[in-house]
């Protein structure tokens, strides 16, 4: 079976362009969740999504948005990018949406923003 | 708000030691706890999954424990081999699929 997939796996881009982040989540799950993780915050919850639709949302700004598609694929995006956004971003997925579940990462997607 | 503590911040050890990693909770009311391992610039593998009603979880050389009422888990190697260093992280859910994570323990096994 195969795991959760990220792509692309690395980016550079300039301040004030957008990125889009696509996560592919292993077959049959239909949770996806996407992390932020930099070396002063540690891992920060973005958002879950669960049947096309956004379950919980943690505190990032606007500019931080995501869909998933109807085959549970999810992609994040990130507008007007600043110099902070510079990370590596996770996504996870899980059978369901809830509290009990296994959650499965995949290698993660390094943005670095110039 | 559930806040996830992890100590120590860095571990080295001599290749065959046994060691614990720490990992403590502010919130009780946790559904499970998980274990993971990321290696620099990788993403996370899960080690371990511990449901709230389990007292402890052992896979090969690797066992968990869990202590809702104190709020705290641990997580056992036996056997240290270099091909063990890594992070490990321990996370608790917080409201559904948004799980809260600790810094992690930085373990460096010797040869």
């Amino acid at each position: 079976k195969a795991g959760v997939t990220q792509t692309p796996r690395y980016l550079i881009k300039t301040r004030g362009q957008q990125v889009t982040l696509s996560c592919s989540p292993i077959s049959g799950h239909r949770s996806v969740s996407w992390y932020q993780q930099t070396p002063g915050q540690g891992l920060q919850f973005l958002f879950e999504y669960f049947s096309e639709t956004q379950r919980n949302k943690g505190n990032f700004p606007g500019r931080f948005s995501g869909r998933q598609f109807s085959n549970s694929r999810s992609e994040m995006n990130v507008s007007t990018l600043e110099l902070g956004d510079s990370a590596l971003y996770l996504c996870a997925s899980s059978w369901t949406s809830g509290t009990n579940y296994e959650q499965y990462f995949g290698p993660g997607t390094r943005l670095t923003v110039t | 708000k559930q806040e996830v503590t992890q100590i120590p911040a860095a571990l080295s050890v001599p290749e065959g030691e046994n060691l614990v990693l720490n990992c403590s909770f502010t919130d009780s009311a946790i559904y499970n706890l998980q274990w993971f391992r990321q290696d620099p610039g990788k993403g996370l593998t899960s080690l371990l999954l511990i449901q709230s009603s389990q007292r402890e979880q052992t896979s090969g050389r690797l066992n968990a424990s869990l202590d809702k009422s104190s709020g705290r888990s641990t997580l056992y190697i036996a056997a240290s081999q270099p091909g063990d260093s890594a992070t490990y992280l321990c996370a608790v859910p917080y409201n559904n699929n948004d799980m809260r994570f600790g810094a992690g323990t930085r373990l460096t096994v010797k040869p």
